[in-house]
């Protein structure tokens, strides 16, 4: 059964930059679309991004285009969200969700000075 | 204010049957598939339904999902306490290059 196990969250402040990432165990990833979705501080579930098997097909939320960026290591089954620009809008837990079928537990990030 | 329309709380007690309502558009529930998602707080989403009325192994049949044109709905019946949660629908929307949509979330309270 697919695994998923977020890290890389912490306290960035207003304009920084944070890597998180996305461990999975199990034989199904590099077979499957993968998402990152988050969710504010008492608010709920927002789609961030998400990319293909391969790489090759990638979509983003509008309030992170241009900031954020997803990638994926299926070698070594790992999916990575590299967050620039950040501001505290951006404070949330992020979820790594395959296929938004199975879910992580999430990571928080927190934007403040 | 999502794209996604939910009614923010529902409540109703043990034994009862509940309903929840997702309303959308052409370019998401109309065209697409609608999950819906189980949130206990502080706790990873669940996955309840996906492909408007298909249930994961594991979730019980008094849980069932349907939709008609531009809305979808999660039926809980025989409500138990742990079914207080977070409900939350989701779709693909083909606007604005494609994205997943997720409903407001609606708060379920088992009286």
């Amino acid at each position: 059964e697919l695994q998923l196990v977020e890290s890389g969250g912490g306290l960035v402040q207003p304009g920084g930059s944070l890597r998180l990432s996305c461990s999975a165990s199990g034989i199904t990833f590099r077979s499957s679309w993968m998402h990152w979705v988050r969710q504010a501080p008492g608010k709920g579930l927002v789609w961030v991004s998400r990319i293909d098997r391969s790489g090759g097909t990638i979509n983003y939320a509008d309030s992170v285009k241009g900031r954020f960026t997803i990638s994926r290591d299926n070698a070594n089954n790992m999916l990575y969200l590299q967050m620039n620009s950040l501001t505290a809008e951006d404070t949330a837990v992020y979820y790594c969700t395959k296929q938004l079928t199975t879910w992580g537990r999430g990571t928080l990030v927190t934007v403040s000075s | 204010q999502s794209v996604l329309t939910q009614p923010p709380s529902a409540s109703g007690t043990p034994g009862q049957r509940v309903t929840i309502s997702c309303s959308g558009s052409n370019s998401n529930i109309g065209n697409n598939s609608v999950n819906w998602y189980q949130q206990v707080p502080g706790t990873a989403p669940k996955l309840l339904i996906y492909n408007h009325s298909q249930r994961p192994s594991g979730v019980p049949d008094r849980i069932s999902g349907s939709k008609s044109g531009t809305s979808a709905s999660l039926a809980i019946s025989g409500l138990q306490s742990d079914d207080e949660a977070d409900y939350y629908c989701a779709a693909w929307d083909d606007s604005l290059g494609g994205r997943w949509l997720f409903g407001g979330g609606t708060r379920l309270t088992v009286l």
